[in-house]
């Protein structure tokens, strides 16, 4: 079974400070991608990668950036918090290069912003 | 464009039938369905195509109109184990990014 291991289950930060939040994978999945989940609105992806060092933003960049330095690791950085971006972030992966194979979600790590 | 999800919640009994549709205003190539548990991460249900194929996971399944751009998921004969929130994420295009529609949340109770 493929495995999406997010580093921290709760955080909470202060307004201001940048913010790290890690992904790994262990099926060697080419796409890796990150959402943010609030009741009433779903899954909004911020941003996604088809590759080492690859990036595409998503439907919702604004305030976030990311790296993805090794095929298994992507990372989502907040530069600077702000209390608005508390929320739910999920990470996934998928196989394959724009095929239509399932998303394989990790457990999520709800940040708090103060 | 969000797909629109409907109903938003449904509480059901045990054994009883519900039905779940998410709709789009523009035409799809893929609709994948996944489900949330409360505290756990989605899962992947099931994909469906453009071509209104219906597919089956045990006694859930799913069709996809491709005239009227909505799909629909059923589930019959309702377990607990059924609870949660479930999403649609729809495809314009092949490989495309998923946009996920708002959810709804189901709940049986014995």
């Amino acid at each position: 079974d493929v495995k999406v291991t997010q580093s921290s289950r709760y955080l909470v930060k202060r307004t201001g400070e940048k913010v790290f939040l890690e992904c790994v994978q262990d099926m060697d999945h080419e796409n890796m991608f990150w959402y943010r989940q609030d009741p009433g609105l779903g899954l909004r992806l911020i941003y996604f990668s088809y590759d080492v060092k690859m990036k595409e933003k998503g439907d919702i960049p604004e305030g976030y950036s990311v790296s993805r330095e090794k095929k298994e690791r992507f990372s989502l950085i907040l530069e600077s918090a702000s209390t608005n971006q508390t929320s739910m972030y999920l990470c996934a992966s998928k196989l394959g290069d724009r095929d239509n194979s399932p998303l394989h979600f990790g457990n999520g790590t709800r940040l708090t912003v103060t | 464009q969000q797909p629109v999800q409907s109903p938003q919640a449904v509480i059901l009994r045990e054994g009883e039938d519900a039905v779940i549709n998410c709709s789009s205003s523009k035409a799809l190539y893929s609709v994948h369905w996944y489900r949330q548990k409360h505290g756990e991460a989605p899962v992947f249900l099931m994909i469906l195509l453009k071509g209104g194929e219906q597919k089956g996971h045990e006694k859930i399944s799913a069709s996809f109109n491709e005239k009227k751009q909505q799909s629909s998921l059923y589930l019959t004969a309702s377990q607990l184990s059924y609870s949660g929130t479930y999403f649609c994420g729809t495809a314009m295009e092949y490989g495309n990014k998923l946009v996920f529609g708002a959810g709804t949340i189901l709940r049986v109770k014995s």
